[in-house]
């Protein structure tokens, strides 16, 4: 069955520290690859997408992600976190064809510590 | 600007009701949905259309109506048959058939919170 992971329910950092969101999921093909940030009360806003091509891609705010074939696996990143970023964060599939079927990991709750 | 915008923001229902959900977009995307969010549980899929006069049931369409009369329009309806539908509601579109840029990502509204009293 297709499926997202995001193994880090709550994720603690320091403000200025590195960070790494964890996202695995399970897909017959390689699908389309998102990273949605949602803030409380709110919905989400898009941080990065990979379709094809470069596995680094670059996205909104100072962040990363790297699309890693061998290991099903699509990992968000930042050099230097800042309070600003504590939020909720989404990994998400799609099929590379006929997008519709959107299909969502439950979410990483970050705190940023001052 | 472009973009989606949901109402009301924050609704209140008694057990029994049929409440409806507006949801309107000027991107000019095909493509519309709706999305539940429960805490822990991610975004679970309601229903979604392609195309005007046309929806499809999600996997939770249970006690959800939805229409599609207008390329802009995608209201939800909650109908007392759905048993539990305290939850934050959340409306998408996406432009899967486009190019460029945006095409093929869901951008959302900022949601609208329905509780059961």
């Amino acid at each position: 069955a297709q499926s997202v992971t995001q193994p880090d329910i709550h994720i603690t950092v320091s403000e200025g520290a590195s960070l790494e969101l964890r996202c695995n999921y399970s897909y017959g093909a390689t699908p389309y690859l998102f990273w949605y940030v949602q803030s409380p009360g709110q919905g989400l806003q898009l941080l990065l997408k990979y379709f094809s091509g470069d596995t680094l891609v670059q996205g909104i705010k100072g962040f990363e992600a790297e699309f890693k074939r061998s290991q099903s696996s699509f990992n968000l990143r930042k050099p230097s976190v800042h309070w600003s970023d504590a939020a909720e964060y989404f990994c998400a599939v799609a099929p590379p064809s006929g997008t519709y079927k959107y299909i969502f990991g439950t979410g990483t709750r970050l705190k940023v510590l001052a | 600007d472009g973009g989606i915008t949901q109402s009301p923001k924050y609704l209140f229902r008694k057990e029994g009701q049929n409440v409806t959900l507006s949801c309107e977009q000027n991107l000019n995307h095909d493509a519309m949905y709706w999305y539940r969010q429960d805490p822990g549980q991610g975004l679970r899929l309601i229903y979604y259309s392609q195309i005007v006069n046309d929806f499809q049931k999600g996997d939770i369409a249970e006690g959800y109506s939805v229409s599609r009369e207008k390329k802009e329009s995608f209201p939800l309806t909650v109908t007392s048959a759905q048993k539990n539908p305290t939850a934050f509601y959340l409306c998408a579109s996406s432009n899967p058939r486009g190019v460029g840029e945006g095409a093929n990502v869901l951008t959302f509204g900022a949601g609208s919170r329905l509780t059961v009293l």
